[in-house]
């Protein structure tokens, strides 16, 4: 079973708006990572935050974390169009990364 | 190029045919990682391999399915008697440490 969850689903915003998706998840984690896939494409690694910290910045991307909720969010600042992807949290439990169902982002130029 | 490869990129083949997808991870990468994805959904982990070891497989691994990692450099995917369920996009990763790098996928079409 996978062990995240995105929500929202779908999400489409205008250019220039902020996007913020949320990740739940169900075990104890020693980091959470952010992954981001354009159509068709392969997985691209945005940003890894630590249990032990709780929010973390990354140029336009600001990702927090509350270990007591089990739950993360990305956000994207003044969005582009060049944003428009799909956006899947991931925890690396023993040898294996468990991605969420991923949450489907159009930003309308 | 220092990135991963996969190759083919996309495949069609008939139901009950054999495929075999290669990738080529990062050369100083020791852990080699294959996932499944269908559309709309995340990718699904399949197999693990730390250099030429295969340490995990899925059960999604059905004994249809081979991955192998000779000299723990390059891995293959091998699919016998295809299905049109295995038609998927077919995922590689590798990594160092706690960050995966993802090749750009084979996509796998089964008529």
């Amino acid at each position: 079973s996978q062990q995240g969850e995105e929500d929202p689903q779908a999400l489409s915003i205008q250019e220039g708006e902020n996007a913020t998706m949320n990740c739940s998840y169900k075990t104890s984690i020693n980091n959470l990572q952010w992954y981001r896939q354009n159509s068709g494409r392969g997985l691209v690694h945005l940003i890894l935050i630590r249990s032990n910290e709780r929010e973390k910045h990354s140029g336009r991307l600001r990702v927090t974390l509350d270990t007591s909720k089990k739950s993360s969010s990305l956000l994207i600042t003044a969005s582009r169009a060049a944003d428009t992807a799909s956006y899947f949290c991931a925890i690396l439990t023993g040898n294996q990364f468990y991605f969420g169902t991923g949450t489907s982002l159009t930003v309308i130029p | 190029d220092t990135g991963v490869s996969q190759d083919p990129r996309h495949k069609i083949t008939k139901r009950g045919q054999n495929v075999t997808f290669r990738c080529d991870p990062i050369s100083e990468h020791n852990r080699l990682y294959w996932y499944r994805q269908t559309l709309g959904q995340g990718p699904e982990f399949l197999t693990y391999f730390q250099n030429e070891a295969q340490l995990e497989k899925s059960r999604l691994l059905s004994d249809r399915f081979s991955a192998e990692r000779p000299k723990g450099s390059f891995s293959t995917l091998e699919i016998q008697r295809t299905e049109q369920g295995d038609s998927a996009m077919y995922l590689c990763a590798s990594s160092l440490g706690p960050i995966a790098v993802f090749g750009p996928g084979t996509r796998l079409t089964v008529t």
